[in-house]
């Protein structure tokens, strides 16, 4: 079976700061891997996604993902942080190329900015 | 492009009552998912359909508990004498056909038991 583990609950940065949310994956073959975003009261927007090829891939609002699977891991990164960043990020694993469609998701980051 | 929608966005009830969410996916989104949230965690898979057949279904999805989409539209999820351990809020998402198609996530129905 999947899992997800995102090391850190809380991290707090100051605007303007580089982020780096952590998720590390178990999945026995290739994973397919997603990050999102919730704001409080709201649903979760797809920030980006990987599936094959590239294992740096681009996302939207300047956020960027590298897939390492020799650490299993899918690590989030943004070079400059904005205020309304502020919120709850979520890492996910897939396994699409099974047949099954349920998304295993991680117990999420809540991310501080200071101003 | 409207997004997924989910109706009502927040349901008040008494233990033992019955309730019933609705999403309407993506227009020509075919696969459509219900996931479960609460307070401090990641969404929790609950099931998904493929148009209007029943693909998959999690342990979580108690006999209490039933989904349908019947024509392959919009999808329902019902809860059948709720217990204070149903509170949380219910996803609803929907994607297109293969692979490596991403979920869009609606903004859920939050569910708080009395």
């Amino acid at each position: 079976a999947q899992s997800v583990t995102q090391p850190d609950i809380h991290i707090t940065v100051s605007e303007g700061a580089s982020l780096e949310l952590r998720c590390n994956y178990s999945y026995g073959a290739t994973p397919y891997l997603f990050w999102y975003v919730q704001s409080p009261g709201q649903g979760l927007q797809l920030l980006l996604k990987y599936f094959s090829g590239d294992t740096l891939v681009q996302g939207i609002k300047g956020f960027e993902a590298e897939f390492k699977r020799s650490q299993s891991s899918f690590n989030l990164r943004k070079p400059s942080v904005h205020w309304s960043d502020a919120a709850e990020y979520f890492c996910a694993v897939g396994a699409g190329d099974t047949g099954r469609r349920a998304l295993t998701f991680g117990s999420g980051t809540r991310l501080q900015v200071q101003p | 492009d409207t997004g997924v929608s989910q109706d009502p966005r927040h349901k008040i009830t008494k233990r033992g009552q019955n309730v019933t969410f609705r999403c309407d996916p993506i227009s020509e989104h075919n696969r459509l998912y219900w996931y479960r949230q609460t307070l401090g965690q990641g969404p929790e898979f609950l099931t998904y359909f493929q148009n209007e057949a029943q693909l998959e279904k999690s342990r979580l999805l108690s006999d209490r508990f039933s989904a349908e989409r019947p024509k392959g539209s919009f999808s329902t999820l019902e809860i059948q004498r709720t217990e204070q351990g149903d509170s949380a809020m219910y996803l609803c998402a929907s994607s297109l056909l293969g692979n490596n198609q991403p979920q869009h996530f609606g903004d859920g129905t939050r569910l708080s038991i009395l």
